[in-house]
């Protein structure tokens, strides 16, 4: 009965290598995240969609390519991993309700480790 | 442009003592929402407690209650009766449109 579930919960993997994480939520939201944390842990926003179409994307490499089937998932795949993306990276959701976010629901987390 | 500003980039308190957490925010929205989440060392991100903009009473969650002063767009978070669980990094959040999150607080509760 997760909420917000991501799969892997952790990656190790060699720099120049792609990888993919997957996110899923049950909640019945309509809007779901991708959040980077590094090692100082600033939670940066990396993109939105709500209802599969995508309205956020910050300034983030083009190797980044996020993808939503359907309203209840949201993967991110990495091509050409850099040193520089070692992170734990956050799978969120939460509601649109009269033009507002709810509250936001995260995911476990995905530590990152490229060596 | 919405922001959202935390000011103690760390804090510390014995345990069983009450400590605040500040948090200022910057928006021209009249409706949102204000939230606290806090991350323990596990990294799972949880909600601590939410304030509705439009509520004037502050909410509270057991020993977690907030101070919110909407004219002077602030929002702190006060942890009474600390105890060692509460270490955490802390995170003030406002949601309009999108959300933003602070930079976060860093606490620890010293026995």
């Amino acid at each position: 009965d997760t909420a917000v579930s991501q799969t892997p919960k952790y990656l190790v993997t060699q720099m120049g290598n792609d990888k993919s994480i997957k996110c899923e939520q049950n909640l019945g939201h309509d809007t779901m995240y991708w959040y980077k944390q590094d090692s100082k842990k600033f939670l940066k926003i990396m993109f939105s969609y709500n209802n599969k179409e995508l309205i956020i994307n910050e300034t983030v490499p083009n190797r980044f390519s996020p993808k939503s089937p359907d309203k209840a998932h949201l993967n991110l795949h990495i091509n050409s991993l850099e040193l520089g993306d070692s992170a734990v990276y956050f799978c969120a959701s939460s509601l649109r309700d009269r033009g507002y976010q709810e509250t936001q629901y995260f995911g476990p987390g995905t530590r990152l480790l490229v060596l | 442009a919405q922001t959202v500003t935390q000011s103690q980039p760390e804090m510390s308190v014995q345990e069983a003592e009450t400590v605040t957490l500040s948090c200022t925010y910057d928006t021209s929205e009249n409706n949102y929402y204000l939230f606290w989440y806090k991350q323990p060392p596990s990294r799972q991100m949880i909600l601590v407690i939410r304030q509705e903009a439009y509520k004037q009473q502050n909410a509270t969650e057991n020993r977690f209650s907030v101070n919110f002063q909407k004219a002077a767009k602030s929002f702190s978070l006060k942890i009474s009766d600390s105890q060692l669980g509460d270490t955490a990094m802390y995170f003030c959040a406002f949601t309009g449109n999108q959300f933003y999150f602070g930079t976060g607080t860093s606490l620890t509760v010293i026995p």
